[in-house]
């Protein structure tokens, strides 16, 4: 079991369809990460947020949306995505920096 | 930019040790390791600093070289448990706190 939770596990969209992606995290941690995950790949930087700000944007297209309503959880909202973004989609917390990061078990997601 | 890790994939024998290495073209300030099975998420291994010494826990141990900015990671005795891909992640600076690139990967097997 991981402290990072990361909901649904598994999403099948069609390239019109509007979904979200949840996580959440109570360790406290003040920064939280999304990070993409192609297969035989390493995990690629999305965003980040830190102190619930959006500190660092990886020149993620805008069919990609992030929002961290509060300290704890951090939402990724899709809309319009296309097959290219079927992927693992990992989500990340961590205390301050230089510190480890935790992350959670992903949402395996598929484009139609 | 990318880190470089090598070798690409590694197979051991049970008790055999193992070396992994990642180099980066940039100055680093800071190298983590994590291991990551299949079907799972990445797991936290250990932080080297810019000016730390050697890092170790149980049989994994990892240094840090700053002249050459590389960083190995240390597998002794080997495990059938130590199988999966081992990433590093690199922060480079004061000007991208957070900011942790990911290496290819090393897949690592560990045969009875």
């Amino acid at each position: 079991d991981t402290e990072v939770t990361q909901t649904p596990k598994h999403l099948v969209m069609g390239m019109t369809n509007k979904k979200s992606l949840k996580c959440e995290q109570h360790m406290g941690h003040r920064a939280m990460y999304w990070y993409k995950q192609k297969a035989k790949k390493p995990p690629e930087l999305m965003f980040v947020y830190s102190y619930e700000k959006l500190s660092i944007n990886e020149s993620v297209p805008s069919r990609f949306s992030p929002e961290c309503p509060n300290s704890s959880l951090l939402n990724l909202h899709l809309h319009a995505l296309q097959p290219e973004d079927s992927a693992l989609y990992l989500c990340a917390s961590s205390q301050v920096r230089d510190q480890p990061q935790h992350f959670g078990d992903g949402t395996r997601l598929s484009i139609l | 930019q990318q880190p470089v890790q090598s070798p690409q994939a590694v197979i051991l024998r049970e008790g055999e040790d193992a070396v992994i290495n990642c180099s980066s073209s940039k100055a680093l300030y800071s190298v983590h390791w994590y291991r990551q099975k299949h079907g799972e998420a990445p797991v936290f291994l250990m932080i080297l600093l810019k000016g730390g010494e050697q890092k170790g826990h149980d049989k994994i141990s990892a240094s840090f070289n700053e002249k050459k900015q590389q960083s190995s990671l240390y597998l002794t005795a080997s495990q059938l448990s130590y199988s999966g891909t081992y990433f590093c992640g690199t922060e480079w600076g004061k000007t991208s706190y957070d900011k942790v690139i990911f290496g290819p990967g090393t897949s690592l097997s560990v045969i009875p």
